[in-house]
């Protein structure tokens, strides 16, 4: 149990596009969703917190309005990363909580992102 | 501030122990988790520690000392497949998760 999906798991776009990138629940229902961002080398970076049916609560130097979230039920969480730049590139992952824990948190097995 | 320290990177034999360090300063502590993440791939949850002690799984062990600040975790008979970065992390007083920037095991045969 505690399945996360993501899709796409990898996906190439032209710099100045747009790409939405789907985190599912499979199989629970979770209240709190994260999204991290992880370059080469480098450990997690949280980038936002989103709730379901509220605004996501996005950390000190992450765009609002570039990185969109949108957690419309407690089984998906979308991040849309606006007018991408070659140094969008990098590993996006998300992980879930479900509704019944205040620790658990279930990753996706992430999406790589390359703009050219 | 809050702070996460693990070493960089360790090196161990195959079929031998390895243990990995973590030291934390956070703002208030609801756990202390490890988790795995092979190259390319997402974290895999190992371990969760909120008492002070060893939790035994397997090949795999984390210790906890709240007073101390400070976590092990504890890789028994070493495979191959344990290469990979060995992730820290803290939950602080308002449960989210604040990350070390990990540890990479290389293995030798």
């Amino acid at each position: 149990g505690a399945v996360v999906s993501q899709h796409p798991s990898w996906v190439i776009c032209k710099s100045g596009t747009s790409v939405k990138i789907e985190c599912r629940s499979l199989d629970f229902q979770a209240t709190t969703m994260f999204w991290y961002r992880q370059f080469p080398k480098q450990s997690l970076m949280l980038m936002a917190t989103s709730n379901e049916g509220s605004k996501a609560t996005y950390e000190q130097g992450v765009e609002k309005d570039k990185f969109l979230i949108n957690h419309a039920s407690l089984t998906l969480s979308t991040l849309t990363v606006t007018s991408a730049h070659p140094e969008d590139s990098s590993f996006y992952i998300c992980s879930a909580r479900p509704v019944i824990t205040d620790y658990e948190q279930y990753f996706g097995p992430g999406t790589r992102l390359t703009v050219t | 501030g809050q702070n996460i320290d693990q070493p960089t990177e360790m090196t161990a034999t195959e079929g031998a122990i390895v243990q990995i360090n973590c030291t934390y300063q956070t703002s208030g502590f609801n756990g202390l988790f490890w988790y795995q993440q092979h190259a390319g791939e997402a974290p895999t949850f190992l371990s969760y520690n909120v008492l002070d002690g060893l939790e035994e799984k397997g090949r795999f062990s984390s210790f906890l000392s709240r007073s101390k600040g400070y976590s092990y975790l504890l890789l028994k008979e070493l495979q191959m497949k344990d290469s990979a970065s060995y992730l820290c992390a803290v939950m602080d007083s308002n449960y989210q998760l604040i990350w070390g920037a990990g540890t990479k095991l290389i293995i030798k045969p």
